[in-house]
């Protein structure tokens, strides 16, 4: 079955960096679409964007650009999000979710089981 | 970027209710819609695709309907099983973005 497998929760100091792995299993990795979605805490969802896993290109939401960024180790069915000089608003919970669709558009059908970065002094 | 309302933000049913959610685009998105539930402490888990197809393995008591700029997820008879937060996602765009949610509780 299709699982999304996130890294594990991450306390960094402001300005640091950090990097959530999401390890997939149970498909074929570069046929599907992956994004990013942060939930602050007690808050809604926010879309990032999202990375073409076959051709590796990222597309960032307003708001993701400049310190966020997509990568891929598709030998290891593995999509990453770096965040550097991070903040205290950067605290949330990063999801990974397949997009299911084409390549223009897609919904996600499965999420990771999410990531907690907690960005404290 | 497509601005997506949800409402009501919070709602409140009895078991058996028909309780109907709705969500509006700032912009005609055609049928681009998915609806999500999320349960504390979970990932969401997506209930409703391209407006109206049920994801398999939801209830059928789930619905969706809607074209252009407004949409409703609809619970036809409410189970305990069914408080969450649920919220619609539009996918039309370059840039895909969520509705704020709907708390919805059990009385």
């Amino acid at each position: 079955q299709v699982q999304l497998v996130q890294s594990g929760s991450e306390l960094k100091k402001p300005g640091a960096s950090v990097k959530v792995s999401c390890k997939a299993s149970g498909y074929t990795f570069t046929t599907y679409a992956m994004d990013w979605v942060r939930q602050a805490p007690g808050q809604g969802l926010e879309w990032m964007g999202w990375i073409n896993t076959n051709t590796g290109d990222p597309t960032y939401a307003q708001g993701f650009t400049g310190r966020f960024v997509f990568s891929l180790d598709t030998s290891a069915s593995t999509a990453y999000l770096q965040i550097s000089s991070l903040k205290a608003e950067d605290t949330a919970i990063y999801y990974c979710a397949r997009g299911r669709g084409g390549s223009t558009v897609h919904y996600t059908d499965n999420w990771g089981q999410g990531t907690l970065v907690t960005v404290s002094s | 970027d497509i601005q997506m309302t949800q409402s009501p933000s919070t709602v409140s049913a009895s078991v058996g209710d028909r309780v109907t959610i709705t969500c509006r685009a700032s912009q005609s998105i055609s049928t681009w819609l998915a609806w999500y539930q999320q349960k504390p402490g979970k990932a969401p888990q997506l209930l409703i695709y391209r407006a109206s197809t049920l994801e398999s393995g939801v209830p059928s008591r789930f619905s969706g309907s809607g074209y252009g700029t407004e949409f409703t997820l609809t619970i036809s008879s409410l189970q305990p099983d069914d408080s969450a937060s649920y919220y619609c996602q539009q996918y039309h765009s370059y840039s895909y973005t969520f509705g704020l949610g709907t708390k919805l509780e059990i009385k």
